[in-house]
C-alpha cells in the first residue's frame, strides 16, 4: 500500500545549526506534501508545505524540497532554536480520492543550547 | 479564534464500555478527518468525511464508527472499545478543495482502555 518513509527518527542538533529530514513517498498520485510539527501535549501544526508544480519552497529559516522524479521530498531548518524542539511529521496527499494523506512516523528533533 | 476542539482529553475506560469522542470546529470547514497516532507508526486515518453526511473510510476503520449530521461536529465512537484502541487520537478539519489544503487538528484525546 501507499507509505511515506521519513528518517530519521531522532534528531540532535546544536544550537544555531541546520537540521535536515527526508521523507520518502510511494503514491506517485501524490501531489500535496505538507510538513507539521507538534510540540508536547498539542495537535500536530501546519508549518510549511509544497505542491507538487513547486521545486522548493522557503519561508524564513525553513524550506522544503521536492524531487517528483525520485519521490523525495525534505525539510530544511536553519539557524536552529531550542524553540525548534518538536516532532516533525512529513505528510503526502493527493487531491482526488478524499482527500487521503499518509503520514510519516515523524522525527524527534532536538536543538541543545 | 478557529479551532478545532475535543472532548474529552484524557480519558481512561474500560473494554467493552461504549465511548463517543466529540470534535467540533468553527471554521465552517467541509472537511473532518479522525487520526489516531501510535509511537512508532505517525499519525494514521480511521474516518474521514467530505460534508454532512458524506463519511469514508480510512486505513484504521475497524472498531470504530462516525457520523456527520452537522457541518461542525463530526463525533468518533467506539461501540465496544478494545485495549489495541489505547491511543492518542486526533481530529482535523479542512476546507477540503483543491489549493486549500491545509488541515487543522484538534489538541488530542489520549484514550486508555484497560
Amino acid at each position: 500500500g501507499e507509505n511515506v518513509e521519513q528518517h530519521p527518527s531522532t534528531l540532535s542538533v546544536q544550537e544555531g545549526d541546520s537540521a535536515v529530514i527526508k521523507c520518502t513517498y510511494s503514491d506517485s498520485a501524490s501531489n500535496y506534501f505538507p510538513w507539521y510539527k507538534q510540540e508536547l501535549g498539542k495537535g500536530p501544526q501546519l508549518i510549511i508545505d509544497i505542491r507538487s508544480n513547486v521545486g522548493e519552497k522557503k519561508d524564513q529559516r525553513i524550506a522544503v524540497t521536492l524531487n517528483k522524479t525520485a519521490k523525495h521530498f525534505s525539510l530544511h531548518i536553519t539557524e536552529t532554536q531550542p524553540e525548534d524542539s518538536a516532532v516533525y511529521f512529513c505528510a503526502a496527499r493527493r487531491n482526488t480520492g478524499g482527500f487521503k494523506t499518509i503520514f510519516g512516523a515523524g522525527t524527534r528533533l532536538f536543538v541543545k543550547a | 479564534e478557529a479551532q478545532v476542539t475535543q472532548n474529552p482529553r484524557y480519558l481512561i475506560t474500560v473494554t467493552g464500555k461504549k465511548l463517543t469522542v466529540t470534535c467540533s470546529q468553527n471554521m465552517n470547514h467541509e472537511y473532518m478527518s479522525w487520526y489516531r497516532q501510535d509511537p512508532g507508526l505517525g499519525l494514521r486515518q480511521i474516518y474521514y468525511s467530505m460534508n454532512v453526511e458524506v463519511t469514508d473510510k480510512g486505513d484504521v476503520p475497524e472498531g470504530y464508527k462516525v457520523s456527520r449530521k452537522e457541518k461542525r461536529n463530526f463525533p468518533l465512537i467506539l461501540e465496544s472499545p478494545s485495549p489495541n484502541q489505547t491511543s492518542l487520537y486526533f481530529c482535523a478539519s479542512s476546507l477540503g478543495r483543491i489549493g486549500t489544503d491545509t488541515q487543522y487538528f484538534g489538541p488530542g484525546t489520549r484514550l486508555t482502555v484497560l
